[in-house]
């Protein structure tokens, strides 16, 4: 059962642009959510976290916006940078679980 | 400091052979999780350890199996190897277990074990 969605395999911007990648989880359960980014051979690294107690958070140049009642999470990443371009994970877990899930990924390509 | 550091890198075996594999988390963490991530898919929690006890465990058979050491660091053992064991073994370190009164603690990756069975 795959509780945390992310509907687009690939996206591809302009560099200096913004790129939004969106997640979608059917688990209400759910209260913390992540996003990570992996580059090829490399573990995932932790770009931004949110609290379902929370709708936004920042850091630098990255935005996570939680909607609950939508079940839906975006990062969004502005100016788009071509360091940028990796795949990208979304991840959640409650509280009190150790089971964390995670998207299929969506693979970000910035153009120069 | 040093990451998570997992061995080996990459790992050949045959069907119905035993492997197992090692992770050494950041200083100071006492939690490890291992995941399985297949191509193309995110991800998939195997277990979790904290204090060298098991505190959570995915969907995985029972061929599945890990430890933790009293220095924190942890051993994934995967017995009679299939082919759809092949995957990219990541492990995962934080500095605690989530709690219910606790604000969920952030897991930081290692670069993982490429198995490849064949």
């Amino acid at each position: 059962d795959q509780q945390v969605k992310q509907n687009s395999p690939s996206l591809s911007v302009q560099e200096g642009r913004i790129s939004i990648l969106n997640c979608d989880y059917t688990n209400s359960m759910f209260d913390y959510f992540l996003w990570y980014k992996k580059y090829p051979a490399e573990g995932p690294t932790f770009l931004i976290s949110i609290s379902s107690i929370k709708d936004k958070n920042e850091d630098g140049r990255f935005t996570v916006f939680l909607n609950k009642s939508a079940k839906h999470l975006s990062l969004h990443i502005v100016p788009s940078q071509p360091g940028d371009s990796a795949v990208y994970f979304c991840a959640a877990s409650q509280y009190n679980n150790n089971d964390m899930r995670f998207g299929a990924g969506t693979r970000l390509t910035v153009k120069p | 400091d040093a990451g998570v550091t997992q061995s080996p890198t990459h790992l050949i075996k045959t069907r119905g052979q035993q492997v197992t594999l090692r992770c050494s988390p950041i200083s100071g963490h006492k939690s490890v999780s291992w995941y399985q991530q297949v191509l193309g898919q995110g991800p998939q929690f195997i277990f979790q350890y904290y204090e060298k006890e098991e505190r959570g465990r995915g969907n995985f058979p029972d061929r599945f199996s890990a430890r933790q050491f009293p220095n924190y660091s942890s051993e994934l053992n995967v017995n009679a190897l299939l082919l759809g064991d092949s995957a990219l073994y990541l492990c995962a370190s934080s500095s605690q277990r989530a709690t219910g009164t606790s604000l969920q603690e952030t897991q930081y990756f290692g670069p993982g074990t490429r198995l490849l069975v064949l």
